[in-house]
């Protein structure tokens, strides 16, 4: 089946800590996104990749970093630098810029 | 700057009621693209709709239809005859056409909507 999965669904780290977030597609999409959800809040872009070897600063990207080396995966490093970094992390892919985007089932972070 | 509205934050109806959702949007370009999804306690997004500027007709799907109207921005979802399972959080985005081929949407804050039986 095609889709996109996220691992792990909870994560828990200790405050000062980077934590990588995973996010593999087998859809062959060329697009892949990063959203953060805060509760009671609608999605806000971390950031995108239209191709692979390149990304794009999204509306948050303070304290996030990228990388997109295959076209399949497109994970997400939260950095010790993100200052409220507990919230639910959804990862999507698209065909191209003028369709829909698919989600995974998401990654919820915990920092204490 | 573009923008998305669902004024509704919290929408409660007794099974089989019709309900429906609205949303608002904000934008300058000509060439845009509206969209729903749900989104179930499970957390995923769950894609439903995907109309471009050009194409004002109304969609209906099952007992899912669309209402899109450019003289107003908006573009309203109703659920005829709702059931337990439409239970959700609804949410409308708008994305831009143009940037380097990279759809970006901007989503709005979401309409929880609670189906009691």
């Amino acid at each position: 089946d095609g889709g996109i999965t996220q691992s792990p669904k909870y994560l828990f780290r200790k405050e000062g800590q980077n934590v990588t977030l995973s996010c593999e597609q087998n859809l062959n999409h060329d697009a892949m996104y990063w959203y953060r959800q805060d509760p009671g809040q609608g999605l806000r872009l971390i950031y995108y990749s239209q191709i692979v070897n390149d990304f794009q600063k999204g509306d948050i990207a303070e304290g996030y970093s990228v990388s997109r080396e295959k076209k399949e995966s497109f994970p997400l490093t939260v950095t010790s630098a993100q200052k409220n970094p507990t919230a639910f992390y959804l990862c999507a892919s698209s065909i191209t810029m003028t369709y829909e985007q698919y989600f995974g089932p998401g990654t919820r972070l915990t920092v204490t | 700057a573009q923008k998305v509205t669902q004024a509704q934050t919290e929408i409660s109806v007794v099974e089989k009621e019709d309900v429906t959702l609205d949303c608002v949007y904000e934008t300058r370009d000509t060439t845009y693209y509206l969209f729903w999804y749900k989104q179930p306690p499970s957390g995923e997004l769950v894609f439903l709709i995907r109309r471009n500027s050009f194409d004002e007709q109304n969609e209906i799907s099952g007992r899912y239809s669309w209402n899109f109207q450019k003289s107003t921005s908006s573009f309203n979802f109703t659920i005829t005859a709702s059931q337990v399972v439409d239970s959700a959080v609804y949410f409308c985005a708008l994305s831009e056409a143009g940037i380097q081929g990279a759809q970006k949407l901007v989503f709005g804050q979401g309409t929880r909507l609670t189906i009691n039986p």
